[in-house]
């Protein structure tokens, strides 16, 4: 039973550029979320997609913006990238049932370095 | 509103027990616990429920008080594999906003 991947594994972009992260869900998993976490912090919420549709969007600019594809991969853009964006993005995937009783499942991340 | 954790790190010797506190500001409903080891993907432990019974994973288990908008987590008898950064996340709307981590060393 595959997780979640999730690709590329590490990227180094240069301040100003954009970049394109891929995940696609465990086996079965409709709903696929995004979250960014700093070195030594918690995961913060970017945004969450089902049946192709933003679903719900957390404090983060409009560089970010994703996409979900007809079989639930999703994808996660930055554009015009600042060196704060430097972190690692993790998507998560569970069933529609909701957060309140589903679990979330991670990928390993994509690490990204903005220089 | 971030949930927050305490304490910050803990450092235990094997078979030693250690408590995790996670804290809001705002009313509980769910409360998920995830553990996270260095370079690896937070794995999940167990949810919480307004009104439901305490959980259990393996000798970790967990509970959630309404009124102190509080959830607990117990590491009992600790090994060597509780190492690691425990998160708590509160659930609300589609999203779950993460505290900042406690950071648990298990020493043999």
């Amino acid at each position: 039973d595959a997780g979640v991947t999730q690709s590329p594994t590490h990227l180094i972009k240069t301040r100003g550029q954009q970049v394109t992260l891929r995940c696609s869900p465990k086996s079965g998993h409709d709903t696929v979320s995004w979250y960014q976490q700093a070195l030594g912090q918690g995961p913060q919420f970017i945004f969450q997609y089902y049946e192709e549709e933003e679903r719900q969007r957390g404090n983060f600019p409009d560089r970010f913006s994703g996409h979900q594809f007809p079989n639930y991969s999703s994808e996660l853009n930055v554009n015009a990238l600042l060196l704060g964006d430097s972190a690692l993005y993790l998507c998560a995937s569970m069933l529609q049932t909701g957060i309140y009783n589903s679990p979330l499942h991670f990928g390993n991340g994509t690490r990204l370095t903005v220089t | 509103q971030q949930p927050v954790q305490s304490p910050q790190a803990v450092i235990l010797r094997e078979g030693e027990d250690a408590v995790i506190n996670c804290s809001s500001s705002k009313a509980l409903y769910s409360v998920h616990w995830y553990r996270q080891k260095h370079g690896e993907a937070p794995v999940f432990l167990m949810i919480l429920l307004k009104g439901g019974e305490q959980k259990g994973h393996e000798k970790i288990s967990a509970s959630f008080n309404e009124k102190k908008q509080q959830s607990s987590l117990y590491l009992t008898a600790s090994q060597l594999s509780y190492s690691g950064t425990y998160f708590c996340g509160t659930a609300a709307g589609n999203k779950l906003t993460f505290g900042g981590g406690t950071r648990v060393l298990v020493k043999p």
